[in-house]
């Protein structure tokens, strides 16, 4: 099973400010089938990339992700209100299919 | 727009056997393009994927879970559901269907559709 390991656990910022989140994996991730999802209290967790760098549809272009191998970041590139949330990042590439703990972004 | 929506008992006794069902509108789950999975999250943690199922009746399990979980299609309904055998305090979750493209050679994408998630508790 691969471990995905999120960093940091919490980010306190401002609206405005750039922040990139970590994610690394205990085994290579094939085929870069990583995604990353925002979760909001009492909501659903909302697909925001897959594939690594691709974007879901409606996804403000605000948001990107790279990464390969082990280590994958999701950037957010001037935080906005709505964008604090709890981000996972969940690994598809092979079975168990396993998400990471979570990092909770906080307002400042 | 496709939409999923859970449905079922919020509450289970201790080793009883959890059953959801998730409805779908707007789209069939009878299509060859998409999987249909279960994933929970206990009141305050993360996620948990428990198993995923396609059109064809295929299914793939968490090995965490697999001796407990049956998932099955009912196309008539267009509905997918859970069954969780001997429940415990530990499955207390919300528990979410969603929707996952297929990449084709048994290949499954990300979850790009979420239900809105039911809340079941195990508790005597």
């Amino acid at each position: 099973e691969i471990v995905l390991t999120q960093s940091p656990a919490t980010l306190s910022l401002s609206p405005g400010e750039r922040v990139t989140l970590s994610c690394g994996a205990s085994q290579s991730v094939s085929s870069s089938y990583l995604a990353w999802y925002q979760q909001k209290p009492g909501l659903a967790p909302r697909l925001l990339i897959y594939d690594a760098s691709s974007r879901a549809t409606g996804i403000p272009d605000r948001f990107s992700g790279s990464g390969s191998g082990t280590d994958f970041t999701l950037s957010i590139s001037r935080l906005e209100s709505e964008d604090f949330a709890v981000y996972y990042c969940q690994q598809y590439g092979s079975s168990p299919r396993t998400f990471g703990q979570g990092t909770r972004l906080e307002i400042k | 727009q496709l939409q999923l929506q859970e449905s079922g008992p919020g509450l289970v006794k201790p080793s009883e056997t959890l059953s959801l069902t998730c409805t779908v509108s707007s789209g069939s789950i009878s299509s060859s393009s998409y999987y249909w999975g279960w994933i929970r999250q206990p009141p305050g943690k993360g996620l948990e994927w428990i198993g995923n199922i396609y059109y064809s009746g295929n299914t793939y399990y968490n090995p965490s879970l697999k001796s407990r979980v049956t998932i099955s299609l009912d196309t008539s309904k267009n509905q997918f559901s859970l069954k969780l055998s001997s429940v415990t305090a530990a499955d207390t979750a919300v528990y979410y269907c969603a929707r996952a493209p297929s990449y084709g050679w048994g290949s499954v994408g990300a979850f790009d559709i979420w239900g809105q998630g039911t809340m079941v508790t195990v508790s005597s």
